[in-house]
């Protein structure tokens, strides 16, 4: 059985340019969540979508975030327009209902 | 609200030492809480998990970690260390507020193994 994957590993890009990180969860899980480690501090929360519904965004930073997961399936998070504090590892995972989280390898973002 | 204190920020251990991470939490509910590894390079792997069952749990390598409710803990140990051990240890809990599990985790241990 596949895991969860992101694309890409690695993403580097200038302040003010926007970037669009993809997460295919496990499949037949319905629940799926990004999370994000800036340098240095914790892994946090961001958002979590049960099929293609958001149930969760209390942790998404800003409104130049955007995640969706249209048809329940793989899920894409945007940041639009980058800035510099948006830089770290983003996390995705997926589960089936109220089992544990499967974390796919992330995506580092660099924004410059 | 859920949270998990880890007790230092790095760890170093002699090869064949006792490994012991130590890990507090806060929960309002009976909690689950889990230990993940990362390795170099890689994503987050599921250690160990604990979800009101047996207090003692094991997991893969060789560790383990047991939940005490009077100590809100949740510490990690290994009997042995290896030099394969060396990696990054989050301990987390899951937080089933707005009908959802998100993890909460806490800043993580970075393990070294000395030859």
């Amino acid at each position: 059985e596949a895991g969860v994957t992101q694309f890409p590993s690695h993403s580097v890009i200038e302040k003010g340019q926007t970037v669009t990180l993809r997460c295919d969860p496990i499949s037949g899980h319905d629940n799926l969540y990004w999370y994000r480690r800036v340098m240095g501090k914790e892994i946090k929360f961001l958002l979590h979508f049960v099929k293609e519904s958001k149930q969760d965004e209390s942790g998404m930073p800003n409104n130049r975030f955007l995640a969706e997961r249209t048809g329940g399936t793989y899920s894409t998070l945007k940041v639009q327009p980058a800035e510099l504090e948006d830089s770290g590892v983003y996390f995705c995972a997926s589960s089936s209902y109220k089992n544990t989280q499967y974390f796919g390898p992330g995506t580092r973002l660099t924004v410059l | 609200a859920q949270s998990v204190t880890q007790l230092g920020s790095h760890v170093s251990v002699s090869e064949g030492a006792l490994v012991l991470l130590r890990c507090n939490y806060s929960s309002s509910v009976p909690p689950y809480l889990f230990w993940y590894v990362q390795y170099p390079n890689q994503g987050l792997q599921l250690l160990l998990k604990y979800t009101s069952a047996a207090t003692l749990v094991k997991g893969i390598n060789g560790f383990e970690a047991e939940f005490k409710k009077s100590e809100t803990s949740f510490h990690l140990t290994k009997p042995s260390a290896h030099m394969s051990d060396a990696a990054e240890y989050f301990c987390a809990v899951s937080d089933r507020s707005a009908g959802g599990f998100k993890t909460i985790f806490g800043a993580g241990t970075r393990l070294f193994v000395k030859a």
